[in-house]
């Protein structure tokens, strides 16, 4: 069955290092999304891509960076872990297409010390 | 400006009896509208979506939304909840057109407890 994939599951770092969250999905969806969970925010978007090569900042991608080389992966990374980093990562994929709802990772729960 | 609000931060409901989780929704444009549950430590699952066409909606679990274009709300709803329904519901909304196209905005959730 076709799925997506995050990890690690769990992370601690030290401020300052830099820390990369792999996302993996087999759907063949040419949507990829960056989100994190905090208390009373609800999931809020770091970056975005629509394919192959792009790739576009969502309302909170300071201190963040993305990349996409192939369909299946887009890899999320800290250039140098703070604190207010420490969160719920969520990677999500979707068809091309407003109609298409988007499927969701496991998630990583990053902690930054 | 697009926007998804969830104004209960909690609902909580005996089993059996029916709930409500609202959602009201201001985006320009016909908005395509998204429900997600999030059972804890867990990733969000899709329930259901409104794209066009009957106002009600019917999705997984027996859950249903009523997609109310004058009052801009998506309420979710079940006729008999029960206790395994306890878990984090969030609203989203998709513009259909502009700079933002296809992109999902959250609500900040709503946790539903059900009690025995």
């Amino acid at each position: 069955d076709a799925e997506i994939t995050q990890s690690p599951r769990h992370k601690i770092t030290e401020t300052g290092r830099q820390v990369t969250l792999a996302c993996h999905q087999t759907w063949n969806h040419n949507n990829m999304f960056w989100y994190r969970q905090d208390l009373g925010h609800g999931l809020r978007l770091i970056h975005y891509s629509y394919g192959v090569q792009d790739t576009n900042k969502g309302e909170v991608s300071d201190g963040y960076s993305v990349s996409r080389s192939n369909t299946e992966d887009l890899p999320l990374t800290l250039e140098s872990a703070a604190s207010s980093q420490t969160s719920v990562y969520f990677c999500a994929s979707s068809e091309s297409g407003l109609s298409y709802e988007q499927y969701f990772g496991p998630g990583t729960r990053l902690t930054v010390t | 400006a697009q926007s998804v609000a969830q104004p209960e931060d909690q609902v909580n409901v005996a089993e059996g009896n029916p709930l409500t989780v609202k959602c009201t929704y201001s985006v320009s444009g016909n908005p395509y509208l998204f429900w997600y549950v999030q059972y804890p430590n867990r990733g969000l699952q899709f329930l259901l979506k409104y794209i066009t066409g009957d106002n009600l909606v019917k999705g997984s679990y027996g859950f249903e939304a009523e997609f109310n274009k004058s009052q801009t709300s998506f309420h979710l709803k079940k006729p008999s909840a029960l206790v395994s329904d306890s878990a984090l519901y969030f609203c989203a909304v998709k513009r259909n057109r502009g700079s933002t196209l296809g992109r999902l905005y959250f609500g900040r959730g709503t946790q539903l407890t059900v009690w025995p």
